[in-house]
């Protein structure tokens, strides 16, 4: 399998712009989660899905953040619109292997820049 | 309190030592848990994962859990430069599948 993917791998956009990044899980997993670390703050989990269904948003910071799974093998976090205090790394992470529990195996991340 | 706490380091060991993170937790019913290891400027990696109290190697890594004490440990034996990283701690605590991560620790092998 090739892991998770993500893209785009960077970002660069200016405030008031909206922002899409996008997820594709590893095959067969049924939880998908969105994180975003920065230094200051480290990882911190936005939202969560099971089975394509958001299980806990209460991560979201602010209602410009939004996101969705249409289907099994793709989900979108949109940022709409963007600020300066966006600028993070966000990460996908998919889970559900059978057999091993809870263990989230992460795509390679999407480093935003808003100026 | 943080339901995840580890020190932030930077724990710097001579190459050839054993390297020792450690890790504690808040919540006492409490599972399962993981080791991360993350490059600078890379994903986490999900290196061990312990769910029994006790002891679990894999290579030069030994994964330690005492969940009396609510603590886990990371011990890299036999430590090279390319272990220099950042070792997040991950605690899953019930319900659905999230897990809680900590801050990370900086690991720095001097060679």
């Amino acid at each position: 399998d090739a892991g998770v993917i993500q893209s785009p791998r960077h970002e660069v956009t200016e405030m008031g712009q909206e922002v899409t990044l996008r997820c594709k899980p590893i095959s067969g997993h049924d939880y998908l989660f969105w994180y975003r670390q920065t230094m200051m703050r480290g990882l911190e989990l936005l939202i969560y899905f099971n089975n394509n269904v958001p299980i806990d948003d209460s991560g979201m910071p602010e209602d410009r953040f939004s996101a969705k799974m249409p289907n099994a093998s793709f989900s979108t976090l949109k940022i709409q619109p963007s600020e300066p205090r966006d600028s993070a790394v966000y990460f996908c992470a998919s889970s559900g292997e059978p057999g091993v529990p809870y263990e989230q195996y992460f795509g390679p991340g999407t480093r935003l820049t808003v100026t | 309190q943080k339901e995840v706490e580890q020190n932030s380091g930077p724990l710097s060991v001579p190459e050839g030592a054993i390297a020792s993170l450690n890790c504690t937790y808040s919540d006492r019913g409490s599972q399962s848990f993981f080791w991360y290891r993350q490059y600078s400027g890379k994903s986490p990696e999900l290196i061990m994962s312990i769910y029994s109290n006790g002891d679990k190697e894999d290579g030069r890594f030994t994964a330690q859990l005492n969940k009396a004490s609510q603590y886990v440990s990371l011990l890299i034996r036999d430590s090279q430069p390319s272990d220099s990283a950042t070792y997040l701690c991950a605690v899953h605590s019930g319900g659905y599948q999230k897990v809680t991560f900590g801050t990370g620790t900086k690991l720095q092998v001097i060679p």
